[in-house]
């Protein structure tokens, strides 16, 4: 079945460790997106990548990384967690340039102690 | 700054009609979204509004005033199924996506 997948699903991490959450779609989307949702603030854009080989900067990018190899991978990295930074993650994806659907994942919930 | 309101929470009753206003003050302005998304859930894509006027899409219809910028999602035929967050998102004018914090519907029997 075609989409994006995430893993892990959920995550307990100790503060000040690095992690990477995988992002992973077979739609041939050009762009994809990783947000953040927390209670009362809705999805915020972390970074994104417009197609392989680029990525930018969203409203809340810092303590954050992302690469993008290739057009079906787009991983997200903590290079140092924080308890801010305890959510749950959304990747997503959509075609670029034109005002079209995003397909998201099925979310990784992070708890950082 | 750019800026998404709907209201946090609703309810209504199975068999009923509901409607989930969007306010938006944004930079540029390339459509808007609505998706649902289930407790614990990816949102899921609902409809989308680039032109003035009413899209209808079965039970659930959208309607949009860009000259005010406003919105709404209407619901008919309400459904237990239809217990949801609807998240309300405008594309600016660099083709991102700007949220609205989402509102909770509650149905009851």
């Amino acid at each position: 079945i075609a989409g994006i997948t995430q893993a892990p699903t959920s995550q307990i991490l100790a503060a000040g460790r690095r992690m990477t959450l995988r992002c992973t779609q077979d739609m041939r989307h050009n762009a994809m997106y990783w947000y953040r949702q927390d209670l009362g603030l809705g999805l915020r854009l972390i970074h994104y990548s417009n197609t392989a080989g680029t990525t930018g900067k969203g409203e809340v990018p810092d303590g954050y990384s992302v690469s993008r190899a290739n057009t079906d991978d787009f991983p997200l990295t903590l290079a140092s967690a924080v308890p801010s930074q305890t959510s749950v993650y959304f990747c997503a994806s959509s075609e670029t340039g034109s005002p079209t659907e995003a397909f998201f994942g099925q979310g990784t919930r992070l708890t950082v102690v | 700054g750019q800026n998404i309101d709907q209201p946090t929470e609703m309810t209504a009753t199975e068999g009923a009609i509901v409607q989930i206003n969007c306010t938006y003050q944004t930079s540029g302005f390339n459509g808007l979204f609505w998706y649902q998304q289930h407790a614990g859930e990816a949102p899921t894509f609902l409809s989308y509004n680039v032109l003035d006027g009413l899209e209808e899409k079965g039970r659930f219809s959208s309607f949009l005033s860009r000259s005010k910028g406003y919105s709404y999602l209407l619901l008919k035929e309400l459904q237990m199924k239809d217990s949801a967050s609807y998240l309300c998102a405008v594309m600016d004018s660099n083709y991102q996506l700007i949220w609205g914090a989402g509102t909770k519907l509650i149905i009851k029997p």
